[in-house]
């Protein structure tokens, strides 16, 4: 079966670090998405990228942020200065269509971020 | 504001009971709800995808519920094992397409 693929599954950094936490959408998927899930708290929403724009973002997702489509397959998510409490599980997801259809989003196995 | 609540946060159960999980939501005005399992440390596998329109979807051992106008869904698992450990997380789409998870329910299926 299709997966999402995720790379690193681990990584750690310093405070203040640029760090690009990578992603391998589903092949014929259209919608992106990235979540977090911040330890013994809920998977929360931070930006959804459809047609090489993003469709939507959270408070979470400040000018820190950013999320880049560079080619056919890659979907990156840059986190330019890190904070410590940037740690984390990072999760992307993808699906055929929007999720506001009856549509499932298939996540990935996450890049757990730990910010030093 | 949509909201999405699971109760219980923690159940434990002894292997071959049959058991409930609940999520409710406080908009009832939802394209579907979806249940996922998480393991540790692990991503999200989804379960179970129900529409607005329909009350029930089965996979296996697993039958979620759907009542939109309580504003609830129910997961039950039948005859458990203890390959079914993880935590349950429902979530329900916003009409821009962003997931809204509840907690999750962390279930411990003892042998």
């Amino acid at each position: 079966e299709p997966e999402v693929t995720q790379t690193p599954s681990h990584q750690v950094t310093q405070m203040g670090q640029e760090v690009i936490l990578r992603c391998v959408p589903i092949s014929n998927h259209l919608y992106f998405y990235w979540y977090r899930q911040i330890l013994g708290q809920k998977v929360e929403f931070l930006v959804s990228f459809y047609n090489n724009e993003i469709s939507e973002k959270s408070e979470i997702f400040d000018d820190q942020f950013s999320v880049e489509r560079p080619d056919g397959s890659n979907f990156t998510l840059k986190i330019r200065s890190t904070k410590l409490e940037d740690s984390a599980m990072y999760f992307c997801a993808s699906s055929d269509r929007s999720a506001a259809t009856n549509e499932k989003l298939f996540f990935g196995s996450g890049t757990q971020l730990s910010v030093l | 504001k949509q909201e999405v609540t699971q109760i219980p946060a923690a159940l434990s159960v002894p292997e071959g009971e049959n058991l409930v999980l609940n999520c409710s939501f406080t908009d009832s005005a939802i394209y579907n709800l979806q249940w996922f399992r998480q393991d540790p440390g692990k991503g999200l596998t989804s379960l179970l995808l129900i529409q607005s329109s329909q009350r029930e979807q089965t996979s296996g051992r697993l039958n979620a519920s759907l009542d939109k106008s309580s504003g609830r869904s129910t997961l039950y698992i039948a005859a458990s094992q203890p390959g079914d450990s993880a935590t349950y997380l429902c979530a329900v789409p916003s009409n821009t397409g962003k997931l809204i998870f509840g907690q999750g329910t962390t279930l411990q299926v003892k042998p």
